[in-house]
């Protein structure tokens, strides 16, 4: 089953206006999450990773203060996506990182679970 | 519920062919996606396979069976840099991706 939800699954919102997407680790702490664009061509841009109780770290040509993310918890991190416009809409991916010593099957590796998305249409 | 299974680790030579599987049980279907992630980057596109058959794309191939729930990516002439986790995913009726743990390939000289 799911370890990583996003909510809402979709949503359609009015140019200008906010849009907050929440992404949830279901049953294990997650000090960090990542935040991810799919483009139509299928590939995945990292936007930011997001450190729980630090600041998120924004990659280049990422407009940190458009897309404002908070991980205020160790299962939740958030992404708000201001004032948004149409070149917005698009699908965004969230990831939890497990790091190697804190995984519950006690797993050496580090494993990172990918969310189910989120579907943003701007009108 | 939804589920899809791959392999966690699989370890090959270099030169060599390695098929990673992957099976899945999902609510509708509108595609699956393989990614490749090397440590510490973000996932890179590989396929996407949304008929039956196989589609070939230089060194790596991925196949669909929609009746089986069934795909592989087949890597050939296998290169130390291909050592990466392979992430299968699928879009499933409500277009949200079901995403597998990957599957760890080692390349070994």
């Amino acid at each position: 089953g799911a370890v990583v939800s996003q909510h809402p699954s979709r949503v359609i919102c009015k140019s200008g206006t906010s849009v907050k997407i929440e992404c949830r680790s279901l049953d294990f702490q997650a000090t960090t999450m990542f935040w991810y664009r799919q483009f139509p061509k299928k590939s995945l841009m990292l936007m930011a990773t997001s450190n729980e109780g630090s600041k998120a770290t924004y990659e280049q040509g990422v407009e940190k203060d458009k897309f404002l993310i908070n991980h205020a918890s160790l299962t939740l991190s958030t992404l708000t996506v201001t004032s948004a416009h149409p070149e917005d809409s698009s699908f965004y991916i969230c990831s939890a990182r497990i790091p190697p010593l804190n995984h519950r099957n006690n797993q050496i590796r580090e494993t990172q679970y990918f969310g189910p998305g989120t579907r943003l249409l701007v009108l | 519920g939804q589920n899809i299974d791959q392999p966690t680790e699989m370890t090959a030579t270099e030169g060599a062919i390695v098929q990673i599987n992957c099976t899945y049980q999902t609510s509708g279907f509108n595609g699956l996606f393989w990614y490749q992630q090397h440590a510490g980057e973000a996932p890179t596109f590989l396929s996407y396979n949304v008929l039956d058959g196989l589609e070939e794309k230089g060194r790596f191939s991925s196949f669909l069976s929609r009746s089986k729930g069934y795909s592989y990516l087949l890597l050939k002439e296998l290169q130390m840099k291909d050592s990466a986790s392979y992430l299968c995913a699928v879009m499933d009726s409500n277009y949200q991706l079901i995403w597998g743990a990957g599957t760890k390939l080692i390349i070994k000289p």
